[in-house]
């Protein structure tokens, strides 16, 4: 089984950086994602970690250390439109022939402010 | 973006009625899920398929049923909605192994349900 904890909430200013963690407990990880949820909506998929070490794309960055079961998502130069839910999922090693399942965290609610 | 559709997006529906949502995906994927998801909540897989005639149960029970008859089409059956049910139902896909390094799953809009 997988335990991921995430902060429930966070409030940042327009225009700053913003750092989302997320901690997990797995019994064989197999990749880390990051989604974004709008209210209302559908997730969308934002980064993929399967390796120690920093992925970034564009204004949005995804850290990974499996030694210490922790990522985190950075979020640079936030717009007002950020504001979403974002949500940390990890991917188990499959036992079987059943990959690509995913357990995601409560996802962290993101206000931008003006 | 993702070819993954649901229909219907709104239900409002009476107690005892036996519903269908529906889920078709136009990319091929072997992968397929159901999540549900109520607001401001996590989301919880109640059941997946990793191809034609495969289907299993998620982490989450659910007197929900699912069938896997045609790749692209992966329905979800409750025989008789209780108020219970109420909640967001989100279908996913994914590509197997050899097609993305990230074989991410991609979302459809979600049918968000209330029974009376």
């Amino acid at each position: 089984g997988q335990n991921i904890d995430q902060p429930t909430e966070m409030t940042a200013t327009e225009g700053a950086i913003v750092q989302i963690n997320c901690t997990y407990q797995t019994s064989g990880f197999n990749g880390l994602f990051w989604y974004q949820q709008h209210a209302g909506e559908a997730p969308t998929f934002l980064s993929y970690n399967v390796l120690d070490g920093l992925e970034e794309k564009g204004r949005f960055s995804s850290f990974l250390s499996r030694s210490k079961g922790y990522s985190y998502l950075l979020l640079k130069e936030l717009q007002m439109k950020d504001s979403a839910s974002y949500l940390c999922a990890v991917r188990e090693r499959p036992t079987y022939n059943a990959g690509n399942m995913l357990t995601f965290g409560g996802g962290t609610r993101l206000m931008v402010k003006p | 973006e993702a070819d993954i559709y649901q229909t219907p997006r709104y239900l409002v529906i009476g107690t005892g009625k036996k519903i269908t949502l529906e889920c078709s995906q136009t990319m091929g994927h072997d992968k397929m899920y159901w999540y549900q998801q109520d607001p401001g909540m996590e989301l919880h897989l109640i059941h997946y398929s990793y191809g034609v005639n495969s289907t299993e149960k998620g982490d989450l029970s659910s007197e929900s049923t699912v069938s896997r008859i045609r790749t692209e089409h992966f329905p979800l059956t409750l025989e008789s909605a209780r108020p219970s049910h109420t909640s967001q139902y989100l279908c996913a896909s994914a590509a197997s192994g050899g097609e993305s390094s990230y074989n991410e799953q991609f979302f459809g809009p979600g049918t968000r349900l209330t029974v009376l």
